[in-house]
């Protein structure tokens, strides 16, 4: 079964970081492009950032340029974000989302995690 | 940067009604268009790709249908699990993966 398993958020003061996970199972994690995107509340999906196959290929939405970096271990089949200078904004539900196609970032996302949620909040 | 435009934001459709969603992109994205249910505490799910393919599994019932700037998914006979928020994306010029603002189908 293909599966994605986040993990890492939690309640978090403003300016602070942190690094969410995710496992992924049941494909070949190598040859897929990985993102991350954000539900919002009260706003709906967010695009969050997004890495190729090989992590030649990497993205980022202006939101969170310069503060987020995405990132994987194919040889654990993770996918990670570290976030830093947190604000209210980034606050939501995190779910790492695989690309339905190999090799290729023009495609939708066909796997989804269940999220975990991100509080920043003094 | 493409702009997704949803409409409406709330649909009110009866069980086993039909409901019709609408996208509209601010530029040409061919048909590299999805649609995805996203219901709370779940993953959101991908329902259509290339404006009208039906991803693996999912019911005849939601039909994709657009291209260029205008799209449509309508679910036919609306059963009980089909009320949740529905999301279009263009896949089509990136970065960024865009999404629309979502329209909520709520039962009647």
């Amino acid at each position: 079964e293909v599966q994605l398993v986040e993990s890492g958020g939690g309640l978090v003061q403003p300016g602070r970081s942190l690094r969410l996970s995710c496992v992924a199972s049941g494909f070949p994690f190598d040859k897929y492009a990985m993102h991350w995107v954000r539900l919002v509340p009260g706003k709906g999906l967010e695009w969050v950032a997004g890495i190729s196959w090989g992590s030649t290929n990497i993205n980022y939405a202006d939101s969170v340029k310069g503060r987020f970096t995405v990132s994987r271990d194919d040889a654990k089949n993770s996918l990670y974000l570290q976030m830093h200078s947190l604000t209210a904004d980034d606050t939501a539900s995190y779910h790492c989302a695989k690309a339905l196609d190999m090799l290729t970032l023009t495609c939708p996302f066909d796997v989804w995690g269940r999220g975990t949620s991100v509080t920043v909040s003094s | 940067e493409i702009v997704m435009t949803q409409s409406p934001a709330t649909l009110s459709v009866s069980p086993g009604e039909r409901a019709t969603l609408s996208c509209r992109t601010s530029q040409n994205v061919a048909t590299n268009l999805a649609w995805y249910q996203q219901k709370p505490g779940q993953a959101p799910r991908l329902l259509i790709f290339g404006a009208s393919v039906r991803a693996t599994g999912i019911p005849s019932r939601f039909t994709g249908a657009g291209s260029g700037t205008e799209f449509t998914l309508v679910i036919s006979g609306l059963q009980s699990e089909d009320f949740a928020v529905y999301y279009c994306q263009q896949y089509n010029y990136w970065p960024p993966w865009t999404f629309g603002q979502g329209t909520k189908v709520e039962v009647k």
